[in-house]
Order: C-alpha cells, then structure tokens, then sequence
C-alpha cells in the first residue's frame, strides 16, 4: 500500500524555536516536496527535492530549509519559526516529474 | 505560465446521483498531464485520477471519470453514483513535463443522503 507519512501531526512551538517537520514514504519515489496549505491560499510550494541531496527552491522557500539524505525521507526545518509560519504543512512524493503527486496526512504546525 | 481555474465554488447534490465538476486551464505547452485531487474534512488530500494530454480516450477510475476536451482546454470529473463520503473539496492539477502542480481554487461538493 503506497504511503507518505509525515511526523508530528501536530505542534505547537514558541516563536524564535526551532523545528523539525519530518516525512517518510515507501514507494522509492525520486521525488519529494513540501507544501503550505493557508485558508485562501490553496497549497503553496517551498520546496521541491529531485533525490538524495539534489534540492530546489519552491515558491515561498524564505525561512525554510530542507534535507534528504534518504531517498525515503525528507525533512523542512525552521530555524527561529515566526507567528506567520502556522500553517498545515503537507509532505509529498512522486515517482518523477509529470506523475500524479502522493500526499502526506500532513502536520498542523502553531507558531505562538 | 500556466493557469487552472475551477469556476464552481460549492455545488450540492443528493445521494446516489452523479455530479460533474468543470475545470479549464491554459498552457503553452503541446505535452501536459491533468490530475483531480480530493481533500476530506480531515484534511487528507487524495489523488484521483489523471488524464495524459496526448490520449484521446478519457480516463476512468472506479466511479470517477474524466470528460477531456482538449479544443476547449478542459477537462470535468464525473462523480458517478455519489456517496455520502464524496463530500469533499476536490482540486484540478496540471503539470507540463516538469515537477511543479498548478492547483484550481477547489470545488467544495455536498453530498445529501
């Protein structure tokens, strides 16, 4: 059964913390992103990793960082997080470019 | 730069019926892939169904369809036999041969039992 997972589901951090926002999937998928989904906003991209450390920047990728160091798994980290970045962050997966994208149950992420 | 609209904000149907939800979009490109997602009122966003510009027969899966008119840059889902559980926001995607998606606004769908 294909599957994105994304850990925590929920958090809730102090301005100025870090954090760490972490997904999996187990379809050896080349691809991986992560979106921000704002009400109003639709999904906003930040980043897009093509494999194992071979990353590029989405369309809002300020204040965001990413890793893959497993084609299974990729990380967004915040460094300092900002009241503006509560949000719902989903994680994907796709096979290669054009194909249909798989998404995460994604991690509702406060900033206070 | 591409672009998808979704003109219907919420439509409302009873059960057991079918509905069709409208989807145009522009590209330049000549080669492009179509997609439908779902989100549930628990925020899972489910991949449908998809449609591959260069095929003319339209794609079916289980009791979703696709209605592709490419002339007219569209391309409708059709909910066939509608449950309770299709209630749901459905988005239309596009992708030219590279990795980004360009999401429509989303049609929120109602199903009444």
């Amino acid at each position: 059964d294909m599957k994105v997972t994304q850990m925590p589901r929920y958090l809730i951090k102090r301005m100025g913390e870090n954090v760490l926002l972490e997904c999996g999937q187990d379809m050896s998928h080349e691809t991986m992103y992560w979106y921000r989904q704002d009400p109003g906003l639709g999904l906003q991209l930040i980043y897009i990793s093509y494999d194992v450390d071979s990353n590029s920047e989405g369309d809002i990728p300020k204040g965001y960082r990413v890793s893959r160091k497993k084609r299974e798994h990729f990380s967004l980290i915040l460094d300092s997080a900002k009241t503006n970045q509560t949000s719902v962050y989903f994680c994907a997966s796709s096979l290669s470019k054009g194909h249909e994208q798989y998404f995460g149950p994604g991690t509702r992420l406060t900033v206070l | 730069a591409q672009k998808v609209t979704q003109t219907q904000t919420s439509i409302s149907v009873m059960e057991k019926t079918t509905v069709t939800m409208d989807c145009v979009y522009e590209t330049q490109d000549s080669s492009y892939f179509l997609f439908w997602y779902k989100q549930t009122a628990s925020g899972e966003i489910v991949f449908l169904i998809r449609q591959d510009s260069y095929k003319k027969e339209n794609a079916t899966v289980g009791h979703y369809s696709l209605n592709f008119q490419k002339p007219k840059s569209s391309i409708g889902l059709i909910i066939t036999a509608t449950q309770i559980e299709d209630s749901a926001v459905y988005f239309c995607a596009m992708s030219n041969m590279g990795y980004k998606l360009t999401f429509g606004t989303g049609t929120s769908l109602l199903v009444d039992p």
